[in-house]
């Protein structure tokens, strides 16, 4: 069965700092998807960044970025200089043959 | 096409009531999927559909869940003799697979519900 893990349920950044999120996953399936996706508070879910298991090019949208690790089955996101509409819920997700698998969430908090 | 929309946004209903909620997808997408949302909890799979085909239904949906998407296009999530643990947001999704990869979802604002 696959698996989700966000160990980190709440999170902290300073304004134009770098923050990275932590994701592990566990999976037998050789071709996959992994997302990070961004809940605000009281909004809609929203795509952030996906990344292809079989590339091994880390993805990349302007302030957002992954480190895919794929033999650890790791995929954190890094967000760099951080933004106040950057506080919200982050979960990694992982797409296999014919479902989605959420993690638990990691709230992030931007300190101005 | 302006993305997901639910219908309704809120709904509070009396425990042992029957509810039913409204999913409209994105017209060119082919799969569509209902989640539930506790809070501080990640989206836990219900069901899906790819076109009109309900393909997986998850373990955890008890009988008095059903899902329905006739002629593929939009979805209704009919809740019969509600709970107070039913309690939660109701996420649609829908998304676009086949051949040139998964492009994930996109998610609708969700639909609240609460049993009183």
């Amino acid at each position: 069965a696959q698996t989700v893990t966000q160990s980190q349920p709440e999170m902290s950044v300073q304004e134009a700092e770098t923050v990275t999120l932590s994701c592990t996953y566990d999976t037998s399936e050789s071709n996959y998807y992994l997302f990070w996706y961004k809940q605000p508070p009281s909004r809609q879910m929203i795509l952030v960044i996906r990344q292809e298991a079989y590339k091994q090019q880390n993805a990349t949208e302007n302030r957002f970025s992954v480190n895919f690790q794929k033999a650890a089955k790791s995929f954190s996101l890094k967000i760099s200089d951080s933004q106040l509409g950057d506080t919200a819920m982050y979960f990694c997700a992982f797409s296999g043959s014919n479902q989605f698998y959420f993690g638990t969430g990691t709230s992030l908090t931007v300190i101005p | 096409d302006t993305g997901v929309s639910q219908d309704p946004r809120h709904k509070i209903t009396k425990r042992g009531q029957n509810v039913t909620f409204r999913c409209d997808p994105i017209s060119e997408h082919n799969r569509l999927y209902w989640y539930r949302q506790t809070l501080g909890q990640g989206p836990e799979f219900l069901t899906y559909f790819q076109n009109e085909a309900q393909l997986e239904k998850s373990r955890l949906l008890s009988d008095r869940f059903s899902a329905e998407r006739p002629k593929g296009s939009f979805s209704t999530l009919e809740i019969q003799r509600t709970e107070q643990g039913d309690s939660a947001m109701y996420l649609c999704a829908s998304s676009l697979a086949g051949g040139q990869g998964d492009y994930g979802y996109t998610f609708g604002s969700g639909t609240r519900l609460t049993v009183v």
